[in-house]
């Protein structure tokens, strides 16, 4: 089946600092990724639409100052967490829908989730 | 607004007994439904789907039927095993608007015992 890697899977750093989280689509190309945020005992939170070429949307209330999003390419997607802070703390997981896939139709890949802690 | 409301957790079962886990969604328009079942330190997994009123999803023992009428979508097992244990998630998409991004229930982790 379709795989979505993840890099790095665990990332510690010190409050102020920015991480990058990749999201690649290994054997397919995925014109949108999406990236979610899993709170512990949580559903997950969808934070933005990555469309390839183009900018991200942002669901309501999220700061895409913070949260930078870059879909450069066909396979890539990445994640940057900007000036991170212990709030920021969570796991992160992409998702990845294979071009011509219809949109609705449930056909994501997702990744194995980035747990990030902010010291 | 869209949304998804399952069954609080943990569900604990011995195995081989029989598994329901409620899900109840709010859409507009005809969305598709689905179950994601995420088993300790992994990703998600698209155990099934349903894109239609009284479809029938199922995979690896597990059912889920689209009640457009009860707005639902349960799922059951008859017999479940000590593997089966993880969270699961029911979830929707395709409603009015969607351009593909799936709404995510609470999630459910059942915990089977020996």
């Amino acid at each position: 089946g379709a795989v979505v890697s993840q890099h790095p899977s665990r990332v510690i750093c010190k409050s102020g600092t920015s991480v990058k989280i990749e999201c690649r689509s290994l054997d397919f190309q995925a014109t949108t990724m999406f990236w979610y945020r899993q709170f512990p005992k949580k559903s997950l939170m969808l934070m933005a639409t990555s469309n390839e070429g183009s900018k991200a949307t942002y669901e309501q209330g999220v700061e895409k100052d913070k949260f930078l999003i870059n879909h450069a390419s066909l396979t890539l997607s990445t994640l940057t967490v900007t000036s991170a802070h212990p709030e920021d703390s969570s796991f992160y997981i992409c998702s990845a829908r294979r071009s011509g896939g219809r949109a609705g139709s449930g056909e994501l890949f997702f990744g194995e989730g980035s747990r990030l802690t902010v010291l | 607004g869209n949304s998804v409301t399952q069954m609080e957790g943990p569900v604990t079962l011995s195995e081989e007994a029989f598994l329901t886990i409620n899900c109840t969604y709010t859409a507009t328009g005809y969305p598709s439904l689905f179950w994601y079942v995420q088993y300790p330190g992994e990703g998600l997994q698209l155990l099934l789907k349903a894109t239609k009123a009284d479809d029938k999803g199922s995979n690896k023992g597990f059912e889920a039927t689209y009640r457009k009428e009860t707005t639902s979508f349960h799922l059951e097992k008859g017999s479940v095993q000590v593997s089966d244990s993880a969270v699961y998630f029911c979830a929707l998409s395709g409603f009015s608007g969607n351009t593909g991004k799936l709404i995510f229930g609470q999630g459910t982790t059942l915990q089977v015992k020996p």
